[in-house]
């Protein structure tokens, strides 16, 4: 299973709801990120959870609440969100740098629109 | 941090016809990881090909090779023989030896005319 799946493909929320993100992979990967992408723009780095630790925050407002339950699963919680942060959300994972290869796995994204 | 620059917002190539696209970073470690992602208009990001800093020989994946160049700090990448379903974005990415950040550069749109 190279495959990191998330849920749901797509999500229309208005400005006072919550819902919550997911991400999923059984690779092993001890590594997993949140990016934010805008169309025609690179992935901007959200969250890094390295063996289930925050490791890396880029000052993302609080708004944003990643969580991770165990090595395999990875969510991001949302409420009160704006209409700009309407974008696509990436999970993705990797091995942590001393693993095998180094490369990002990507999920096929949550689209998100705010309204 | 690491930069990671594309100079070419966009791109053209012929269908069965050879693009470079080009990729320059700044760092100042030996060490390190660098890759090609393309995302097509599906949106999903799709490796495409790999290079470990401290390997002198160029990656090759099929009609994708890489021109690696480390004194420069320069990282094309050649599509040979272009096909319909190479266009998308492609971002040139850099990866430490010593962390789980990846940098990434801006991005290159290719569009493949037939």
């Amino acid at each position: 299973d190279t495959e990191v799946t998330q849920t749901p493909k797509h999500l229309v929320m208005g400005m006072t709801n919550k819902k919550s993100l997911k991400c999923e992979q059984h690779m092993g990967h001890r590594a997993m990120y949140w990016y934010k992408q805008k169309a025609k723009k690179p992935p901007e780095l959200m969250f890094v959870y390295s063996y289930e630790k925050l490791s890396i925050n880029e000052s993302v407002p609080s708004r944003f609440s990643p969580e991770c339950p165990n090595s395999s699963l990875l969510n991001l919680h949302l409420h009160a969100l704006q209409p700009e942060d309407s974008a696509l959300y990436l999970c993705a994972s990797s091995q942590p740098i001393r693993g095998v290869r180094g490369k990002l796995f990507f999920g096929s994204g949550t689209q998100l629109s705010v309204l | 941090a690491q930069t990671v620059t594309q100079s070419q917002p966009e791109m053209s190539v012929q269908e069965a016809e050879t693009v470079t696209l080009s990729c320059t970073y700044d760092t100042s470690e030996s060490d390190y990881y660098l890759f090609w992602y393309k995302q097509p208009p599906s949106r999903q990001m799709i490796l495409v090909i790999r290079q470990e800093a401290y390997k002198q020989q160029n990656a090759t994946e099929n009609r994708f090779s890489v021109n690696f160049q480390k004194a420069a700090k320069s990282f094309s990448l050649k599509i040979s023989d272009s096909q319909l379903g190479d266009a998308a974005m492609y971002f040139c990415a850099y990866r430490s030896n010593t962390g789980n950040q990846f940098y990434f550069g801006t991005g290159t749109s290719l569009t493949v005319i037939p």
